[in-house]
């Protein structure tokens, strides 16, 4: 069964609106997860490395302000995309793991109208 | 720094003939390397790992890939093609072991034609 839990699987939403993406480590503890990103028809980049207790760390190119990443325990990371646009509009998908190759969640979809 | 590069972004093969999906790897050590598939707005599955043990790697679903340090590949291949079999394949590699961030490839897509 899986072991990195992400939900929702798919959101659409208005401009504007703000989207929580959860992401949870079933049965290990994880004091790293990753957030990724997928545009259509691209690979996946990292986004962000989110740390349990700390500041998340950002890639560059990616605005902190506007993708919050929380960590606050040792199960549990959400990304929350503040006042989405439709260029915000893409498949991110969360993972974590103690070892290689990381677990990673079944993605969230979100698209923005 | 650790990179892939996947050398062709679109195969197209006929049903039942072989499948040759290439990879090369740029690391200043010894790399973890990795394969996953991805089926139309679907996640990501793992295909097949390595991590320094047999250099020939079997995965699920009848891939496997050969791991060729003087070559830096990691080339994918199946013996036979199965519908089933397209999607996007992504080459993958760790920047480190244990709990760090993985770098893809631009991913292959693999067509199969009946």
């Amino acid at each position: 069964g899986a072991v990195v839990s992400q939900h929702p699987s798919r959101v659409i939403c208005k401009s504007g609106t703000s989207v929580k993406i959860e992401c949870r480590s079933l049965d290990f503890q994880a004091t790293t997860m990753f957030w990724y990103r997928q545009f259509p028809k691209q690979s996946l980049m990292l986004m962000a490395t989110s740390n349990e207790g700390s500041k998340a760390t950002y890639e560059q190119g990616v605005e902190k302000d506007k993708f919050l990443i929380n960590h606050a325990s040792l199960t549990l990371s959400t990304l929350t995309v503040t006042s989405a646009h439709p260029e915000d509009s893409s498949f991110y998908i969360c993972s974590a793991g103690e070892n290689q190759p990381q677990h990673f969640g079944d993605g969230t979809r979100l698209s923005i109208l | 720094a650790q990179s892939v590069t996947q050398l062709d972004s679109h195969v197209s093969v006929s049903e039942g003939t072989p499948v040759l999906l290439r990879c090369n790897y740029s690391s200043s050590y010894s790399p973890s390397l990795f394969w996953y598939v991805q089926h139309p707005n679907k996640g990501l599955q793992l295909l097949l790992k390595y991590t320094s043990a047999a250099t020939l790697v079997k995965g699920i679903n009848g891939f496997e890939a050969e791991f060729k340090k003087s070559e830096t590949s990691f080339h994918l291949t199946k013996p036979s093609a199965h519908m089933s079999d397209a999607a996007e394949y992504f080459c993958v590699v760790s920047l480190y072991s244990g709990n760090t961030p993985l770098v893809f490839g631009k991913g292959t897509r693999l067509s199969v034609i009946a």
